[in-house]
């Protein structure tokens, strides 16, 4: 059972810190990792994907990626209350499309 | 159109009563996936569709549950005698063929009374 896990939180941050965001994952032959956000009652809305070991920026938001560690991970930096979130991590199954979901951590951003 | 839609939005029925819940991919996707959100929880994987490929079925949690796509486009899911466990959030998403970028539908909310 190739699983995708996630502390489901809630992780609390204060406005303008830096909020890390942690995911690992069982299939070692994953290539691809994603990183949803989920307003409460909204769907999923894609931050960031990355394929590579190492970081990825893009504005606010920082992937890493240690797949020897099967350790994903998503910072966000200058944290707002606007970022205040469930934040979901994916990956397909490898050699498919078959998405595996974490549960999710929920942010909180305190203002 | 611009983004995938799903109807109904709301759906409330009752225990044992069949219900049919609708998604329009956007334009041109061919990969089409159901997944469905507890209360609290993740998504979980119910099917996946890739063109005329057979369906990936695997995730679908008892016989009660099917889907359908036609024409490569639109798909419903249908659920016959619905069970208070089957309350959810059904959500729906479509990919372009060659990329990794799933885009979901704003959910069907499924509440069994």
């Amino acid at each position: 059972q190739k699983e995708v896990e996630q502390n489901s939180g809630p992780l609390s941050v204060p406005e303008g810190a830096i909020a890390s965001l942690n995911c690992t994952y069982s299939d070692r032959g994953s290539q691809s990792f994603f990183w949803y956000r989920q307003y409460s009652g909204k769907s999923p809305e894609l931050i960031m994907f990355i394929y590579s070991n190492g970081d990825k920026e893009d504005g606010r938001f920082t992937a890493q990626l240690n797949k020897a560690s099967q350790y994903v991970s998503l910072l966000i930096r200058d944290s707002q209350p606007s970022d205040s979130a469930t934040y979901l991590c994916a990956s397909p199954i490898s050699g498919t499309y078959k998405y595996i979901f974490g549960t999710g951590t929920r942010l909180k951003v305190l203002a | 159109g611009a983004g995938v839609s799903q109807s109904p939005s709301n759906k409330v029925t009752e225990k044992g009563k069949d219900v049919e819940l609708r998604c329009d991919p956007i334009s041109g996707h061919t990969a089409l996936y159901w997944y469905r959100q507890s209360l609290g929880q993740g998504l979980e994987f119910l099917i996946y569709f890739q063109g005329n490929s057979a369906p990936d079925k695997s995730g679908l949690p008892s016989d009660r549950f099917s889907a359908e796509r036609t024409g490569g486009s639109v798909s419903t899911l249908t659920i016959q005698r619905t069970q208070q466990e089957d309350s959810a959030v059904y959500l729906c998403a479509s990919r372009l063929a060659g990329t990794d970028t799933q885009y979901f539908g704003p959910g069907t909310r499924l509440t069994v009374l």
